[in-house]
């Protein structure tokens, strides 16, 4: 299987900062690597598809990015809206594999 | 609107079975493949496995093959998990999910499933 290191476990930040979330994938998984939302109670919600791509109806403040199988996630001008858990997630080859997410919190 | 609403969810002892349903709503059923996963409640995610939108392929995480099933009622716009012997580290929130822009574009709210005697 497809292991997913996702780092850091939890973070806290403030209003305005920028933040970014990783994923490191133990072989190659193309662009075939999602980030989602998830926050409490709630289900989780796509965020970014293909490594770098919006999903449609997400602010332009989010951001994808890859460095080989390093994989980002980058949040600017960080609002009160963006706490919650991260997941990112390979769909490259079964059996499809999650990262162990990350808290993030506003101080 | 695409809606996924799963049921069948509750309190289980070790070793009975369950069957979750997840009623999907919104869009054609029959033209997308359908995704299972769960979350423990330490948060981490888990996918169980998936089916063609014709019923006719399943694909299963190997440490859940042998004791989960899923399955498909395109007429009635229905995703199924059959689970056996449950087990208490299979007591997580089940999610049913769509695709979208990738395999797991959509979720449903979840459903609770507690193992325990």
């Amino acid at each position: 299987d497809i292991q997913m290191t996702q780092s850091p476990s939890s973070m806290s930040a403030s209003l305005g900062d920028t933040v970014t979330i990783n994923c490191l994938a133990s072989q190659d998984i193309g662009n075939y690597l999602s980030w989602y939302q998830q926050k409490p109670g709630k289900s989780p919600k796509l965020m970014i598809y293909g490594a770098t791509n919006l999903e449609d109806g997400v602010p332009s403040r989010f951001s994808g990015s890859r460095s080989g199988s390093d994989y980002s996630l980058t949040i600017n001008s960080l609002g009160y809206d963006d706490e919650g858990i991260y997941h990112c997630h390979q769909y490259y080859e079964y059996p499809w594999t999650f990262g162990g997410g990350t808290k993030l919190e506003l101080k | 609107e695409v809606q996924l609403v799963e049921s069948g969810g509750g309190l289980v002892k070790p070793g009975a079975s369950l069957k979750l349903s997840c009623v999907a709503s919104g869009f054609t059923f029959s033209d997308y493949w359908m995704s299972w996963v769960r979350q423990t409640p330490g948060k981490t995610m888990e996918w169980i496995g998936d089916i063609k939108y014709d019923g006719s392929y399943t694909n299963y995480a190997p440490s859940l093959k042998n004791r989960f099933t899923i399955s498909r009622d395109n007429a009635k716009s229905t995703l199924y998990l059959q689970m056996s012997n449950v087990r208490s580290e299979d007591t997580a929130t089940y999610y049913c999910t769509r695709a979208s822009n990738n395999p797991l574009g959509y979720w449903g709210q979840g459903v609770m499933v507690t193992v325990s005697s």
